[in-house]
């Protein structure tokens, strides 16, 4: 299995709305990241775990909060967003101590 | 310092033709340079990658050459077929650390 599963595909929600992505993989990476992507943008990371834990939290607004349940699970909770959040979420894993990243397909989020 | 430069912002090839992407780094620590196709609505998927021993790779139809004195690299896809249209990202990193910073993206239109 060589994939980053991600879901839902798409998400609408309201700025008063919570909500949560979710991310699986199951290669035996160690290092799992949520980036954002806005429309013809490279991704800008957000969050890296390294073992379960958090490693990287790159300033990123407290109205997003992640949680790694487990070493293939990464979800992503959101609360309070605001119409500029809207854009492709990604999901990524990589091997610990190594940078090859594999990237889910991503959720297109919309705030309205 | 952090910084990836990458041009042509956007590139039109004809078919069979080679499209060239060119990504210049500041950062001599980057040891790791990867490089993403991104389709429409999709994640960006792993292509090819280089580290600075070696100052050419080619997989398939697709090569990186590396240039370590000038801190510069490029990709260079050959025969270019129109299911090769997407954006292309290249991306560096310090072996070990997770954080990928990426260049700007160039999008890569083959026309028949």
């Amino acid at each position: 299995d060589t994939e980053v599963t991600q879901t839902p595909k798409h998400l609408v929600m309201g700025m008063t709305n919570k909500k949560s992505l979710k991310c699986e993989q199951h290669m035996g990476h160690r290092a799992m990241y949520w980036y954002k992507q806005k429309a013809k943008k490279p991704p800008e990371l957000m969050f890296v775990y390294s073992y379960e834990k958090l490693s990287i939290n790159e300033s990123v607004p407290s109205r997003f909060s992640p949680e790694c349940p487990n070493s293939s699970l990464l979800n992503l909770h959101l609360h309070a967003l605001q119409p500029e959040d809207s854009a492709l979420y990604l999901c990524a894993s990589s091997p610990q101590r190594d940078t090859e990243a594999f990237f889910g397909q991503g959720t297109r989020l919309t705030v309205v | 310092q952090q910084q990836v430069k990458q041009s042509p912002q956007s590139l039109i090839v004809q078919k069979g033709g080679i499209s060239i992407i060119n990504c210049a780094y500041e950062n001599t620590a980057f040891d790791y340079f990867p490089w993403y196709q991104q389709f429409p609505g999709k994640g960006p998927a792993l292509l090819i990658a280089i580290r600075p021993d070696v100052s050419e790779k080619k997989e398939g139809r697709f090569t990186i050459s590396f240039n370590k004195s000038a801190k510069q690299f490029s990709l260079h896809i050959m025969d270019s077929q129109p299911g090769d249209s997407a954006t292309y990202f290249c991306a560096a990193s310090i072996f070990g650390n997770e954080k990928l910073t990426f260049g700007t993206g160039t999008r890569l239109t083959i026309i028949p």
